[in-house]
């Protein structure tokens, strides 16, 4: 298995809070991704980042922003949790832009 | 527009038999194409992928898929089902090979019966 963690793995917040979830690898991919998973949607990707300092928007943007300072680690921020963004969040990681994409396990979170 | 079509929600075969689950693309040239699994709070696992040559592409845990251009289809096929392979299965598309934008199917949620 690829050497991805998230944290946390569950996480309950209220309206308007911010959020940040973590995505941490030890493959040294150059690539990270963040979707989301919602019933009937499969999975959405939210941003994504082709290396250090270098990311772009995906499908599901709005809401969200991201950073990566560093390799191994890319952040996922919600600036002011909304009920709509209860969700199930992935990270992936892949060697190049066209490569074979793996997921880490997931963090649930419930915004109230 | 680009988008990943899996016209069945929800399947049911009994253990033994086989299975096809159905994935269609949009698309203007021949995407990448792939098929995950994902167990219930887990993560999700690569079956196989297909980026070109032989159309019949084999993966993990016996299961194959066909890609045919002239039905832009890339059906997963396993011909006797184990009751281990009841889960979720999504099918995704690689739209950018710059950007690596996969493009999901809805997902096919299988249910195996003993």
């Amino acid at each position: 298995d690829a050497g991805i963690t998230q944290s946390p793995r569950h996480k309950v917040t209220e309206t308007g809070t911010p959020v940040t979830l973590r995505c941490h690898q030890t493959e040294n991919h150059r690539y990270m991704y963040w979707y989301r998973q919602d019933p009937g949607h499969g999975l959405r990707l939210i941003h994504y980042s082709y290396g250090v300092k270098d990311t772009d928007k995906g499908e599901v943007s709005d809401g969200y922003s991201v950073s990566r300072s560093k390799t191994e680690d890319f952040l996922l921020t919600l600036e002011s949790a909304t009920s709509s963004q209860t969700s199930v969040y992935f990270c992936a990681i892949s060697e190049s832009g066209g490569g074979t994409q793996y997921f880490g396990p997931g963090t649930r979170l419930t915004v109230l | 527009a680009q988008s990943v079509t899996q016209p069945d929600i929800h399947i049911t075969v009994s253990e033994g038999a086989s299975l096809e689950l159905r994935c269609n693309y949009s698309y203007g040239a021949t995407p990448y194409l792939f098929w995950y699994v994902q167990s219930p709070g887990q993560g999700l696992q690569l079956l196989l992928k297909y980026f070109s040559g032989d159309t019949l592409v084999q993966g993990i845990k016996g299961f194959e898929a066909e890609f045919k251009r002239s039905q832009s289809s890339f059906n997963l096929r396993k011909p006797s089902v184990h009751w281990s392979d009841a889960a979720e299965y999504f099918c995704a598309a690689l739209t950018g090979s710059n950007t690596g934008k996969l493009i999901f199917g809805q997902g096919t949620t299988l249910q195996v019966k003993p």
